[in-house]
C-alpha cells in the first residue's frame, strides 16, 4: 500500500529555477529516502534523512523532514535539463525491515 | 564494481502462462528486495530476501514468489499470469549487513507485459 502522497503530481519549470517537491505520509517513520527515476528505468538514491533530523543537503539538494506535520519536503536547486524525472519519496518503519514504502511520486519537467 | 542486473529486460507473456525473472545483485550485497511498478498502484513491495531467506513479505497473491542462492542472486517467479501483472519489476540490493538506513541500489527493471 502507498504511504503518502507528493505534491505536485507533475512540476515544469525552466532550466535554473529551483523546484520544490513535498511528501506526506501516514505512519511513525524510522527514516525517509528520497528517489529518483528516468524514463521507467531503475530508481536512484538520492538521499536519506532520519526521524531525528530536520534538514539534509546533498549538493543542489535539500531535504527537510516535520515528524509532526508527517511530510518532508526536496529542494532542487538550479535546475537542469538533466534533473527531468520522476521523483518519489520512500518511508522506512520501526518493523526492523529495510522496507521502502513509496509514494506516487513528482514528474518533474526542466526545459532548456 | 558492476551494479545490479535484471533479466531479461523485457518480457512478453500470455495469460496463464509463468514467467520467472533474474537479479544478480551488487557483489557483496546479500540482501536482494523485489518491487512492483505499475501506474495504477505505484510501487509496491514484494518481498525480500536476505542470506537465502525470506525475511519479509508483501501483500502479494501467493502466485508470487521468489528465492535466493547462495550466491545471492535472486530469482522471481509469477504463475498464472494475470493481464494486471503488467509491470515494471524492480530489484534492488544493499549492504552485507541488516539495517534500516541501507541504501539500496535499483536495477533497470524487467518490463513485463501479459496479453
Amino acid at each position: 500500500s502507498q504511504q503518502g502522497e507528493e505534491d505536485p503530481q507533475a512540476l515544469s519549470i525552466q532550466e535554473g529555477e529551483n523546484a520544490t517537491m513535498n511528501c506526506s505520509y501516514k505512519t511513525s517513520i524510522n527514516n525517509l529516502q528520497w528517489y529518483r527515476q528516468n524514463s521507467g528505468r531503475g530508481l536512484v538514491h538520492l538521499i536519506l534523512i532520519r526521524s531525528n533530523e530536520r534538514e539534509k543537503h546533498s549538493g543542489r539538494l535539500r531535504v527537510t523532514l516535520d515528524t509532526s506535520k508527517k511530510s518532508s519536503s526536496l529542494l532542487i536547486t538550479a535546475s537542469r535539463a538533466a534533473d527531468t524525472a520522476s521523483y518519489f519519496c520512500a518511508t522506512v518503519d520501526f518493523s526492523g525491515y529495510s522496507t521502502l514504502t513509496f509514494g506516487k511520486g513528482t514528474m518533474l519537467l526542466v526545459s532548456p | 564494481k558492476a551494479g545490479v542486473t535484471q533479466t531479461p529486460r523485457y518480457l512478453i507473456k500470455t495469460r496463464g502462462q509463468q514467467v520467472t525473472l533474474s537479479c544478480s545483485p551488487i557483489s557483496g550485497h546479500r540482501s536482494v528486495s523485489w518491487y512492483q511498478q505499475t501506474p495504477g498502484q505505484g510501487l509496491q513491495f514484494l518481498f525480500e530476501y536476505f542470506s537465502e531467506t525470506q525475511r519479509n513479505k508483501g501483500n502479494f497473491p501467493g502466485r508470487f514468489s521468489g528465492r535466493q542462492f547462495s550466491n545471492s542472486r535472486s530469482e522471481m517467479n509469477v504463475s498464472t499470469l494475470e493481464l494486471g501483472d503488467s509491470a515494471l519489476y524492480l530489484c534492488a540490493s544493499s549492504l552485507p549487513s541488516s539495517g534500516v538506513y541501507n541504501e539500496q541500489f535499483f536495477g533497470p527493471g524487467t518490463r513485463l507485459t501479459v496479453l
